[in-house]
């Protein structure tokens, strides 16, 4: 049973234009999301969070929206770069001791020159 | 560099054997996490250690064990191993055992099973 979804495998943008990338979950007792990065080769990196108590959060280029009615949360970055080019992977927990992140299947996101 | 570090980077095995894989986590964090990447799928949680003592499993195999020793390195040991365990396994650390704790993870062992 997938708790987080990433429904679209792939994402193909133009440079300077804005990507959005999108992630649905099922369960009410996730209250923390994350979106993280991944170049190949390499492990994981975090990139930007979002705490239930907001519906937007934004640093720099990348900004995180949540629709908590809809448990819904998108990334949009703008403005894309070649170097957003990788995989991205969103991610949920929820408070207390043993909670553990939650990962979706993740995003490629090719952004073209 | 996330300061986390895994070893060995690429492992090929044959069916039935048993691997070792190792984590130092960067320092000053207490908390351990496997993570299991197989082909076209995301990151499956298996277990987490917070200093030394299991915190959380997940969906790990009877066939995986892990552990955490006294200096914080952890250990995932596959044995019996089969084709479909093939995969990228990930270790990942943080200061806490839990809440919102961002997760630093390391490149990765690949695992290949033959």
């Amino acid at each position: 049973d997938q708790q987080v979804k990433q429904n679209s495998p792939s994402l193909s943008v133009q440079e300077g234009r804005i990507s959005i990338l999108n992630c649905d979950y099922t369960n009410s007792m996730f209250d923390y999301f994350l979106w993280y990065k991944k170049y190949p080769a390499e492990g994981p990196t975090f990139l930007i969070s979002i705490s239930s108590i907001k519906d937007k959060n934004e640093d720099g280029r990348f900004t995180v929206f949540l629709n908590k009615s809809a448990k819904h949360l998108s990334l949009h970055i703008v403005p894309s770069q070649p170097g957003d080019s990788a995989v991205y992977f969103c991610a949920a927990s929820s408070w207390g001791a043993n909670s553990k992140l939650t990962f979706g299947k993740g995003i490629t996101l090719s952004v073209r020159p | 560099d996330s300061g986390v570090t895994q070893t060995p980077k690429h492992l090929i095995t044959a069916t039935g054997q048993r691997v070792t894989l190792r984590c130092s986590p960067r320092s000053g964090d207490l908390s351990v996490y496997w993570y299991q990447q197989s082909l076209d799928q995301g990151l499956q949680f298996l277990i987490q250690y917070y200093n030394g003592e299991e915190r959380a499993k997940g969906n790990i195999l009877e066939r995986f064990s892990a552990q955490q020793f006294p200096d914080l390195h952890s250990e995932l040991n596959l044995s019996s191993l089969e084709l479909g365990d093939s995969a990228l396994y990930f270790c990942a650390s943080s200061q806490t055992g839990g809440g919102t704790g961002e997760l630093f993870f390391g490149e990765g062992s690949r695992l290949t099973v033959l």
